[in-house]
């Protein structure tokens, strides 16, 4: 059984462009959860999503990012017209249902030049 | 609020000393508690967890963690550290559907 994949794992954009990081999570689970992770700093809830739902947002900026978890596929965090402040660490992790523990992705390493 | 605190950013202990990390939470409720290891560049591994019963729990690698209702406290335990668990540890509890995070404390190991 895969572990959660994110991709890619390095991604440099410039200011203003967009940078869509993907989550694929463990098979069987259907809730995914992203973070932040500041350099130094601890990890900051950003979304959490169930299949084709939105379930808790409140801390994503109201700005520029957005999340998806299609019945298909990936979940996609895209973020529009980068800023330098958006570069940091971003962790993806899935869990099969409530009251289980989450599984880490290895996190993608957004750079803002 | 609910929060989880973790006193102490960064802790340097000898191989082969023992090790506790402290790790407070604040929740009306008892949560569900874990403990989790980041290595530099890596993601989160878990390492222990607490749902209930026996409040000593034992983990991977060695580590085990002691649930204190009395004290709101889930501290991280190793009696003999090695080199290789120079790493960040992070305490998050999870109630419901959310999850809450500590700060993260840094270990660093002396040869």
């Amino acid at each position: 059984n895969a572990g959660v994949m994110q991709n890619p794992r390095h991604l440099v954009r410039r200011r203003g462009q967009e940078a869509r990081l993907r989550c694929s999570p463990m098979k069987g689970h259907s809730h995914v959860y992203w973070y932040r992770q500041l350099p130094e700093e601890g990890l900051k809830f950003m979304v959490y999503l169930q299949k084709e739902n939105i379930i808790d947002e409140s801390g994503m900026p109201k700005e520029r990012f957005s999340a998806e978890f299609p019945k298909e596929g990936p979940s996609i965090l895209r973020i529009q017209q980068v800023v330098r402040g958006d570069s940091a660490a971003y962790f993806c992790a899935s869990r099969p249902g409530q009251g289980d523990e989450q599984y880490f992705g290895p996190g993608t390493r957004l750079t803002v030049t | 609020a609910q929060s989880v605190t973790q006193p102490d950013i960064h802790i340097t202990v000898s191989e082969g000393a023992s090790l506790e990390l402290r790790c407070n939470y604040s929740y009306g409720a008892t949560p569900y508690l874990f403990w989790y290891v980041q290595s530099p560049g890596q993601g989160l591994q878990l390492l222990l967890k607490y749902f209930s019963g026996d409040t000593l729990v034992q983990g991977i690698k060695g580590f085990e963690a002691e649930f204190k209702r009395s004290q709101s406290s889930f501290n991280l335990r190793k009696p003999s550290v090695h080199w290789s668990d120079a790493a960040e540890y992070f305490c998050a509890m999870n109630y419901g559907q959310n999850f809450v995070f500590g700060p993260g404390t840094r270990l660093s190991v002396l040869p």
